[in-house]
């Protein structure tokens, strides 16, 4: 069975400065993995996506994200947070075989000025 | 281009109540999810289709849900009667097929049961 764990549940960083979002998964597949982001009172939107390709993916706004599989781990990064940032992101697993897309618990990030 | 829109954006019902939630998901796409999302639970799958044929609906919690796609355009959500712990953000998601994993979400409805 495939899950992921969002190691923190808040991260607080100032703006400008790096973030570190943190997802470990387990899967039994080559698993797909994705990076959501949540805004107030909206629906979810891609940031970023792994599927077996390139294992360094950048997305949307900046953000990256490494997929290690000696770790088993999808972090996704932000060389300089701008207060726009400040939102609730999942980490999603899906295995290759079918749609059963896992999101994780979440984790929010807040950017202080 | 149009988003996934789902209406209504808030419900306030009281228990025992009949509750449909509407989803109406971008054109050409041909998957299409309803999900739940709560603090207890985070987000949850509910059923999805696809060409407008439930494929899985193991997520729903119970038979006073269900859900229909009558066509590629609309689908619904109903839960009746609703409960108390029904109370909840219902996503809808679209996707171009069942197996890109990259979802556009709608803006949720919110749904309390009083």
């Amino acid at each position: 069975a495939q899950s992921v764990t969002q190691l923190d549940s808040h991260v607080s960083v100032s703006e400008g400065t790096p973030v570190l979002l943190r997802c470990n998964y387990s899967s039994s597949y080559s698993p797909s993995l994705f990076w959501y982001v949540q805004h107030p009172n909206k629906g979810l939107q891609l940031l970023l996506k792994y599927t077996s390709a390139a294992t360094l993916v950048k997305g949307i706004n900046g953000f990256e994200a490494e997929f290690k599989k000696s770790e088993t781990s999808f972090h996704l990064t932000k060389p300089s947070a701008h207060m726009s940032d400040a939102a609730e992101y999942f980490c999603v697993v899906r295995p290759y075989n079918n749609n059963d897309m896992r999101f994780g618990a979440g984790t929010r990030l807040t950017v202080k000025p | 281009d149009a988003g996934v829109i789902q209406s209504p954006r808030h419900e306030v019902t009281e228990m025992g109540q009949e509750v449909t939630l509407r989803c109406k998901p971008i054109s050409g796409h041909n998957s299409l999810f309803w999900y739940r999302q709560t603090m207890m639970r985070g987000l949850e799958l509910l059923i999805y289709f696809n060409n407008n044929v439930p494929i899985d609906d193991s997520g729903m919690p119970e038979d006073r849900f269900s859900a229909k796609m009558p066509n590629a355009s609309f689908s619904t959500l109903k839960i009746q009667p609703s409960e108390p712990r029904d109370s909840a953000v219902y996503f809808c998601a679209s996707s171009l097929s069942m197996n890109t994993g990259e979802l556009f979400f709608g803006e949720g409805s919110r749904l309390t049961v009083l």
